[in-house]
């Protein structure tokens, strides 16, 4: 089973609008971190948070990490257009096989 | 552009084929993954290589497999093709950090793959 899951699966906003993002984990993780994909594309890094940090902050993004609670947030701001795209969470977990679990992703609509 | 290239950009095959993807990573970097992105499974780590050797393994079909070669670049194999394994297959490069952390990877546009 995916190590994390976002939610919601799908969004869609105006323009200007703020956009939200959650996402959920089950493991130990040494960091999290956030990509976005356009479709059918190579996914691109977004933002890294280690596991003893709980916000960070990049242009627009601001992410949030609660390790007691097995979650983070994705906050987008002043959405625009060109941030239409799939985010995922990806785990970089403590133990096991699979070093880098991504989740299901978040369909992100910006209507102009 | 990542720096990370992947070939072919689109394959068409039938049911019972093998194919070879190919990858070469970002100058300097010594890890690749294979991710397979299916509509209904999502994002799924395949396997990941460090300088030549296999350092983690996720859920790979037996039919798959890989390696990395010492010029570092990659090969995904895929035999005895079904039409499930219709997918895009990305690989991503990085550097590893803090030791056994997973730092950013970077990805390349991947190699859509159709089972007819």
């Amino acid at each position: 089973s995916q190590q994390g899951e976002e939610d919601p699966q799908a969004l869609s906003i105006q323009e200007g609008e703020n956009a939200t993002m959650n996402c959920s984990y089950k493991t130990s993780i040494n960091n999290l971190q956030w990509y976005r994909q356009n479709s059918g594309r190579g996914l691109v890094h977004l933002i890294l948070i280690r596991s003893n940090e709980r916000e960070k902050h990049s242009g627009r993004l601001r992410v949030t990490l609660d390790t007691s609670k097995k979650s983070s947030s994705l906050l987008i701001t002043a959405s625009r257009a060109a941030d239409t795209a799939s985010y995922f969470c990806a785990t970089d977990i403590i133990q096991g096989a699979q070093k880098l679990v991504f989740g299901q992703g978040t369909r992100l609509t910006i209507n102009p | 552009d990542s720096g990370v290239t992947q070939t072919p950009k689109h394959l068409i095959t039938a049911t019972g084929q093998r194919v070879t993807l190919r990858c070469s990573p970002r100058s300097g970097d010594l890890s690749v993954y294979w991710y397979q992105q299916s509509l209904d499974q999502g994002l799924q780590f395949l396997i990941q290589y460090y300088n030549g050797e296999e350092r983690a393994k996720g859920n790979i079909l037996e039919r798959f497999s890989a390696q990395q070669f010492p010029d570092l670049h990659s090969e995904l194999n895929l035999s005895s093709l079904e039409l499930g394994d219709s997918a895009l297959y990305f690989c991503a490069s990085s550097v590893p950090r803090e030791g056994a952390n997973t730092g950013e990877l970077f990805f390349g546009e991947g190699s859509r793959l159709t089972v007819l």
